[in-house]
């Protein structure tokens, strides 16, 4: 089955350490973006790539990196420099031509101990 | 991108009917309006999508007036599973920054 898979479920991380969450599709969707996600709060967009090679910055990139060296895959890096990263991250995908909406993983659950 | 507003909060029952309405007075010629449900620690789910007029599927029924300034998604005979967060939005690519709002967190009581 088609989809999009983020791993792992839960993660922690220790003060000043970088930690690289994954997520996989195999949808070929073209476009790929990273969401966080507050208790009692909406999705607020980190970063996005649009095609291979190439990303932007979203609304809350300060202490996130990315990379997209290929289609399926969209790894985030939450760095040290991002003071408050204890969070709810998902990932999304959606294709290039039209507007079908967009497929969800089932979240990374980060916390700093 | 069209900003769209829609209730915090709405309690419902077992059985009944839920219309949620959002409100997307800037809304362009070209956009699409989608709806999302969000369970609690998982990734939203497209529910329903539509451009004018009414749509429907398994789950839900999507209503948009004439001038698309607002829309409501109409649940049938909601259950206890259908208590989660519903999201509107609008836009009309795939492509677009989608600005996920706080959502209408919809609580169903038995």
């Amino acid at each position: 089955d088609g989809g999009i898979t983020q791993s792992p479920k839960y993660l922690f991380r220790k003060e000043g350490q970088n930690v690289t969450l994954s997520c996989e599709q195999n949808l070929n969707h073209d476009a790929m973006y990273w969401y966080r996600q507050d208790p009692g709060q909406g999705l607020r967009l980190i970063y996005y790539s649009q095609i291979v090679n190439d990303f932007q910055k979203g609304d809350i990139a300060e202490g996130y990196s990315v990379s997209r060296e290929k289609k399926e895959s969209f790894p985030l890096t939450v760095t040290s420099a991002q003071k408050n990263p204890t969070a709810f991250y998902l990932c999304a995908s959606t294709l290039r031509q039209g507007y079908y909406g967009y497929t969800f993983g089932s979240g990374t659950r980060l916390t700093v101990v | 991108l069209a900003k769209t507003t829609q209730p915090i909060s709405m309690d419902s029952y077992e059985g009944q009917e839920v219309n949620i309405t959002c409100s997307h007075n800037n809304i362009a010629t070209n956009d699409y309006i989608t709806w999302y449900q969000q369970f609690p620690s998982q990734g939203p789910r497209f529910i329903i999508q539509g451009y004018k007029t009414k749509v429907t599927n398994e789950v839900a029924s999507l209503f948009i007036p004439a001038d698309r300034k607002s829309s409501t998604l109409s649940l049938p005979r909601v259950s206890l599973s259908d208590t989660a967060v519903y999201y509107c939005l609008v836009g009309n690519t795939g492509f677009q920054k989608l600005v996920f709002g706080t959502g209408t967190r919809l609580l169903v009581s038995p």
